[in-house]
This record gives structure tokens, C-alpha cells and sequence, in this order.
């Protein structure tokens, strides 16, 4: 098992400049999902991809999109940076079984992202 | 809709001593609820899960949780803390959508 890689670690960005973070999913992990963690806070969920379509999205504004490729790997893009939007994002890859259920998810170390 | 409630932001222990953390749900379905730890800079790993079954549940580092639905509780406990366990942990349930939804997190400070 390789586990969850995400890039960059870190970043730094403008108020309304475009980010796109990046994910490998944990070999054998079908479906992504993208957390928003807030200092101090719990992650937040945003969106989920299973075999590369949207399979559910949390509270967030369309200016947060993702995508997930064939080989299951995933970006998240985000558009006219706030500075609201500094905080760690967490990718988490799940394999489906068990009857289809996924129990638990494999988090990734994250991408600190700053928005000054 | 799921969601948790993680009672105190902070819990202080010795070395040695009982570890509580303590964790509320709220569901409409019956919840699968999850233990997660993160250590500074990292992402999460998974303490221990509770989807069916045995009520009692053991995960990682000697930790165990025990899911009580008249309580609607599944608190996580350790007998003898460590220092290593000083950590942020993250208490979560999902329902239907299979997706969690994590509580704001309790750090857990291990004193000498």
C-alpha cells in the first residue's frame, strides 16, 4: 500500500487567484473525498468522487470543484481565493466492499494553504 | 442529517492515568461512528469504527469505544495514557451517505 499522497504541502496564494491541489488515492481506493479544515476546527467535508463523478457535496460555493481521473487520482480547484479559504485541505481515498459501505478512510497529510 | 457533539475542546491527563474523551451522535438512521487521531502537521488515521455488532470496540494504541444507543454516546477511553498520546482526536459518525461528519476535535494533553 502506497497511502494517500497529496501536493504541495504548502502554499501560499493571492486573495482571488486560482489554486488546484493535488491527490493520490491509496492503490485499490475507488472513491475520493476532499475535507477543509480550519485552524482549529474539524474538517469540514466538500465533495466526494466515486469512479470520477460527483457523489455528493458538502456546504460549499461553486467556486469549489474537483475532478477525479481514471487511475482514481484527484484535484481540487478553487476559484477567487478568500482569505476565508486559508486553512489544511485533507484528501481521504475509501475502497468500496463490505457490501459496498465504506467505513473508513484513508486521510492524506494535507495542503496547508495560505491566502493573504 | 448526522452530526456529533465532542464534549471539551481540551482534556488533561497524567502520564499513566485514565484516558475519557467523550462523544455524542445524533442521527436520524442508525450511525456508523469512527475514532480518528491526527498529530501535528499530519493528516488522520483511524483509532477505531463502529458500524454493527459487538457494541464494544477496540482499535489502535489500546484504545477502545463503546457505542451506547440509549446514550447516544461512543466514548473513547484508554486505561494507562501515554505520552505519545498526546494528540487532536476526532470523533465521527456517517449514515446513508457513507460520508463522515467529524465533531470540532478534542486535544488530549498528556502531562509527566
Amino acid at each position: 500500500e502506497t497511502g494517500v499522497t497529496q501536493s504541495p504541502t504548502h502554499l501560499i496564494k493571492t486573495r482571488g487567484q486560482q489554486v488546484t491541489l493535488r491527490c493520490s488515492s491509496q492503490s485499490g481506493h475507488n472513491t475520493v473525498s476532499w475535507y477543509q479544515q480550519a485552524l482549529g476546527q474539524g474538517p469540514q467535508f466538500i465533495f466526494q468522487y466515486y469512479r470520477e463523478e460527483e457523489n455528493g457535496r458538502g456546504n460549499f460555493p461553486p467556486r469549489f470543484s474537483g475532478l477525479q481521473f481514471p487511475n482514481y487520482s484527484s484535484e481540487l480547484n478553487v476559484n477567487a481565493l478568500e482569505l476565508d479559504d486559508s486553512a489544511l485541505y485533507l484528501c481521504a481515498s475509501s475502497a468500496p466492499g463490505q457490501g459496498g459501505l465504506n467505513y473508513g478512510y484513508t486521510f492524506g497529510s494535507g495542503t496547508r494553504l495560505t491566502v493573504v | 442529517a448526522q452530526s456529533v457533539t465532542q464534549l471539551g475542546s481540551h482534556v488533561s491527563v497524567s502520564e499513566g492515568a485514565l484516558v475519557l474523551l467523550r462523544c455524542n451522535y445524533s442521527s436520524s438512521v442508525p450511525p456508523y461512528l469512527f475514532w480518528y487521531v491526527q498529530y501535528p502537521n499530519q493528516g488522520l488515521q483511524l483509532l477505531l469504527k463502529y458500524t454493527t455488532g459487538a457494541t464494544l470496540v477496540k482499535g489502535i494504541n489500546g484504545f477502545e469505544a463503546e457505542f451506547k444507543k440509549s446514550e447516544t454516546s461512543f466514548h473513547l477511553t484508554k486505561p494507562s495514557a501515554h505520552m505519545s498520546d498526546a494528540a487532536e482526536y476526532f470523533c465521527a459518525s456517517s449514515g446513508g451517505s457513507y460520508i463522515p461528519t467529524f465533531g470540532r476535535g478534542t486535544s488530549l494533553i498528556v502531562h509527566p
